[in-house]
């Protein structure tokens, strides 16, 4: 069965510092990994995905994730936060064998402090 | 590019009550889902539409939840009668085509049910 799991519900950084958000996931198959973004009362903002090739992927809002495929670990990172990247963070997985949808994590609760 | 839409953004309704949420997707994206988003949890996905046919509605609670999407387009969730346990933010999100395509996002309907 397919599961992901984001073991921090909250991760607390100071403004500038870097900052990761951990994803572990299991699948079937190869993974395809997604990281999303969600401010209050808004709905979710695609930030960025892994489908095959480089291990590091880049995307929006000077964030990235590295795909271990031994470790089955998909995590976030951003080399220097800002307040405003306080918000929650959902990683999920999706799977060839599985008609690709998409099995969410929990979330977690970044909080950048100035 | 306009987004994805949906109305209306907040609704309460008593319990017994029926109610109904409306989603425009984003214009040449074929596949349309449903998730329930309770607080503090990631979403769930209810029922996903390829086109105007029904690729998967395991989760869907069918005694109470119905959706459709005529021509393939426009897609209406509604819930008869609405339970307590029903008051949730219902998000829609639409992609490209059922691969693993990154999903975009409405605003959600935060539903409470007293």
């Amino acid at each position: 069965a397919q599961s992901v799991a984001q073991p921090e519900d909250q991760v607390n950084v100071a403004e500038g510092n870097p900052l990761t958000v951990k994803c572990t996931y299991s699948v079937s198959g190869n993974p395809y990994l997604f990281w999303y973004v969600q401010y209050p009362n808004r709905g979710l903002q695609f930030l960025l995905k892994y489908i095959t090739g480089d291990n590091l992927v880049k995307g929006s809002y000077g964030f990235e994730a590295e795909f271990n495929k031994s470790q089955t670990s998909f995590h976030l990172k951003k080399p220097s936060a800002l307040v405003s990247d306080s918000a929650l963070y959902f990683c999920a997985v999706a799977g060839e064998n599985s008609n690709y949808q998409l099995i969410w994590g929990a979330g977690t609760k970044l909080i950048i402090k100035p | 590019e306009a987004g994805v839409a949906q109305s209306p953004r907040y609704k309460i309704i008593e319990k017994r009550q029926s109610v109904a949420f409306w989603c425009n997707p984003i214009s040449g994206h074929a596949t349309l889902y449903w998730y329930q988003q309770i607080l503090g949890q990631g979403p769930k996905l209810l029922i996903q539409f390829q086109n105007n046919g029904v690729v998967d509605d395991s989760q869907l609670p069918k005694d109470r939840f119905s959706a459709e999407r005529l021509k393939g387009v426009d897609s209406t969730l509604k819930i008869q009668p609405a339970k307590l346990e029903d008051s949730a933010v219902y998000l829609c999100a639409s992609s490209f085509s059922g691969g693993p395509y990154e999903q975009y996002f409405g605003p959600g309907t935060r539903l409470t049910v007293t």
